[in-house]
C-alpha cells in the first residue's frame, strides 16, 4: 500500500468554479502535511500547510482529518493560473516525506 | 536573491559514465536532499544531509553518491551503477531536519544517450 494516495485526474473545471481534492495517507503517525503545486516541466512550489484546526488562504483552503487519515484541498472561484498538478506531502518523522503522485488540475475559460 | 539553484538545466548521459548535477543555496538551510521524479509516480528520496559532512540514503540511493563538503552544496553523482538514470532531479532545502517546510531548486532534466 502507498504511504500516500491522491485520485490522479485530470480535474477539468470551468473558470470560477469549485474545486476538491482529497489525499489519503497510510501511518496513523503521521505528524506533518503540506500541499505543493508543480506546474509542468517546473519544481514543486509550497502552496500551504495543513494544520490540524485547517487553515485558509485566499481562495485556498486545506483541511486535515487524522481520524479518516486523509487531507484536502479545496479552491474557490478557479482562474486559469491554477492550472498545475497538486502534490500532497506527508512528513512521517524526522527526514522522512512522502509525495503523492499529485492530481491534475485544468481550468477551462 | 535567495533560493535554491541546480545546474545544468539538461543532462545528457553516455553509456557507462559518471555524471554530477549541482545543488547550491544560500538560505543559510541546515538540511539538503535529493530526489528522483518519474512521469507517473511521487518524488522519491535518494539521499538527505542535516548537517555538513554527513549525510543519509534514501529510499532509492543505489547508483548515485553524494557528497556535503559545504553547508550550502549539495552535488549527486549518478554512477554508472544506475541503471535506469533517465528522470527528472530535484534539489531541496530546509532550515533544519524533520517537519521544515522544504524548498526546491529548479531541477535537472538527465537524459541518457
Amino acid at each position: 500500500r502507498k504511504e500516500v494516495e491522491q485520485d490522479p485526474g485530470p480535474f477539468n473545471v470551468p473558470e470560477g468554479a469549485t474545486v476538491a481534492f482529497n489525499c489519503t495517507y497510510s501511518n496513523s503517525a503521521s505528524q506533518s502535511f503540506f500541499w505543493y503545486r508543480q506546474d509542468c516541466r517546473k519544481e514543486p512550489k509550497l502552496l500551504m500547510s495543513v494544520y490540524s484546526s485547517g487553515n485558509e488562504d485566499g481562495r485556498f483552503t486545506a483541511q486535515l482529518n487524522r481520524a479518516s487519515q486523509y487531507i484536502s484541498l479545496l479552491i474557490r472561484d478557479s482562474k486559469l493560473s491554477d492550472s498545475a498538478t497538486y502534490l500532497c506531502v506527508v512528513n512521517l518523522s524526522g527526514n522522512q516525506f512522502y509525495f503523492g503522485t499529485g492530481t491534475s488540475l485544468t481550468v477551462i475559460p | 536573491d535567495g533560493g535554491i539553484t541546480q545546474s545544468p538545466k539538461y543532462l545528457f548521459r553516455k553509456e557507462g559514465q559518471n555524471v554530477t548535477l549541482s545543488c547550491e543555496q544560500n538560505l543559510n538551510h541546515d538540511a539538503m536532499y535529493w530526489y528522483r521524479q518519474d512521469p507517473g509516480q511521487g518524488l522519491r528520496l535518494i539521499y538527505y544531509s542535516q548537517i555538513v559532512n554527513d549525510f543519509q540514503k534514501g529510499d532509492i540511493a543505489e547508483g548515485y553518491s553524494v557528497s556535503r563538503e559545504k553547508k550550502e552544496s549539495f552535488p549527486l553523482t549518478v554512477t554508472s551503477a544506475q541503471k535506469n538514470p533517465t528522470a527528472f532531479y530535484l534539489c531541496a532545502s530546509s532550515r533544519q531536519g524533520g517537519a521544515e517546510t522544504q524548498y526546491f531548486g529548479p531541477g535537472t532534466r538527465l537524459l541518457v544517450l
